[in-house]
């Protein structure tokens, strides 16, 4: 069974600053990992996604993660936050892309300072 | 790209009765559809997953006969909250993974029920 774990429920960063955002897998298989970011009464939108090859993976926005295999971790970052990047982000896995269930994170709220 | 139309947005329906939420792919086939509930301020919790022309294999705690998982066809699955009562208000969210680009875990934009 695969299973994601985030680091912190809330994260507060100022404007400007760099966003990281904690992600810890297990997994007994190699997983397929997926950041997704929710905004308030909306479904989930893919951010970026790793499945196979380069670990640095380039989203949409700015955000980028590294798969890191040895950590067990893939962290999203940015490196300058907007305040429209304020909303609820998820980390998931899966052992097999499309057919197999994702299974989430708790979800880590970001909020953006002025 | 991938497009995933969920419908309603919202619904309030009346205890006792039953409410269809609808997830349509759009533009790719989806042989396998997922459907999750979100509660306020929690991650998402998986409750079937449907493939098309199979029936939907449900989570474990998961009511079958309450939740009904209909995925008759390549680009529509539903779901019918039957009996509905007000503990059963919460966000409901489809997913949709297939076609020949290999699209993967794209969502609707989510179903708010209330039940009064």
């Amino acid at each position: 069974a695969q299973s994601v774990t985030q680091l912190g429920s809330h994260v507060s960063v100022s404007e400007g600053a760099l966003v990281l955002l904690r992600c810890n897998y297990s997994s007994s298989v190699p997983p397929y990992l997926f950041w997704y970011v929710q905004y308030p009464n909306q479904g989930l939108q893919l951010l970026l996604k790793y499945t196979t090859g380069a670990t640095l993976v380039k989203g949409i926005n700015g955000f980028e993660a590294e798969f890191k295999k040895s950590e067990t971790s893939f962290h999203l970052t940015k490196p300058s936050a907007h305040m429209s990047d304020a909303a609820e982000y998820f980390c998931a896995v899966s052992v097999g892309f499309g057919n197999e269930k994702l299974t989430f994170g708790t979800g880590t709220r970001l909020t953006i300072i002025p | 790209g991938a497009v995933v139309s969920q419908h309603p947005s919202r619904v309030i329906c009346k205890s006792g009765t039953s409410v269809k939420i609808e997830c349509r792919s759009l533009d790719f086939q989806a042989t396998t559809m997922f459907w999750y509930r979100q509660f306020p301020k929690q991650s998402l919790m998986l409750m079937a997953t449907s493939n098309e022309g199979s029936k939907a294999t449900y989570e474990q705690g998961v009511e079958k006969d309450k939740f009904l998982i209909n995925h008759a066809s390549l680009t529509l699955s539903t779901l019918t909250v039957t009996s509905a009562h007000p503990e059963d208000s919460s966000f409901y969210i489809c997913s949709a993974s297939g076609g020949p680009m290999g699209y993967g875990y794209t969502f609707g934009s989510g179903t708010r029920l209330t039940v009064v």
